[in-house]
């Protein structure tokens, strides 16, 4: 079964730092698009970041420069490191594989999904 | 940057049709996908490409699109269908990747 679950989430003072797991199953992360999007509470979808089955890597003008994607190929995780963190960075953050064919692209599977709380 | 567009709301009676739409120039040289969000769970993909569900979609839900307007329709709206639906597509403004929509609440009456 193709699966992701992440982990890492929880509250953190204004300024703190805080890295996200994304472990995946059914499937080989670094043989794939890998990305994060964010939901703050009661808003919408928001893509944060992928990381290329290449290694390259995009990031949402919000979060550049304070975020850094990356991925372990021995463990099969996706991971998403947060610094200099803000209040408006408060959401649920998730993982989702993303399939690209030309001009057909989707996000599937989606992770379960880790609060990410930023408050003093 | 680029956007997409959808409408904040849409009601439709139960057991009839409704279409949910999203505007945007990316959907004009790239399709959309849909996903269903309900209270407390992640996204679910329910459409992609030109028109495909993934498995354990019911076949109620269809895509279309013509020009820079992607459609969601779901005929037959069942109590089930009342959740929040998301668009999404490459942004083809080059700044970004990807951009989502600002979602759709579809209440089923």
């Amino acid at each position: 079964e193709v699966q992701l679950v992440e982990t890492g989430g929880g509250l953190i003072q204004p300024g703190g730092s805080l890295r996200l797991s994304c472990a995946a199953s059914g499937f080989t992360v670094s043989s794939n698009y890998m990305s994060w999007v964010r939901q703050a509470p009661g808003k919408g979808l928001e893509w944060v970041s992928v990381i290329y089955s290449g290694g390259s890597t995009y990031y949402a003008d919000s979060v550049k420069g304070r975020f850094t994607i990356s991925r372990d190929n021995s463990k099969n995780t996706l991971y998403l490191q947060m610094n200099s963190l803000r209040a408006e960075d408060t959401a649920v953050y998730y993982c989702a594989r993303v399939i690209v064919t030309g001009t057909h692209n989707w996000f599937d599977p989606w992770g379960q999904g880790t609060l990410v709380t930023v408050s003093s | 940057s680029s956007e997409l567009t959808q409408d904040p709301a849409v009601s439709v009676a139960l057991g009839q049709t409704v279409r949910i739409t999203c505007q945007g120039d990316s959907l004009r040289s790239y399709y959309a996908s849909w996903y269903q969000q309900k209270p407390g769970q992640a996204p679910v993909l329910v459409i992609y490409g030109k028109n495909n569900r993934p498995s354990g979609i019911p076949d109620r839900f269809s895509g279309s699109s013509s020009g820079n307007t992607a459609s969601l329709t779901i005929t037959g709206a069942q109590a089930e269908d009342e959740a929040d639906y998301y668009c999404n597509s490459r942004d083809s403004s080059g700044n970004h990747p990807w951009v989502f929509g600002g979602g759709t609440k579809l209440t089923v009456l």
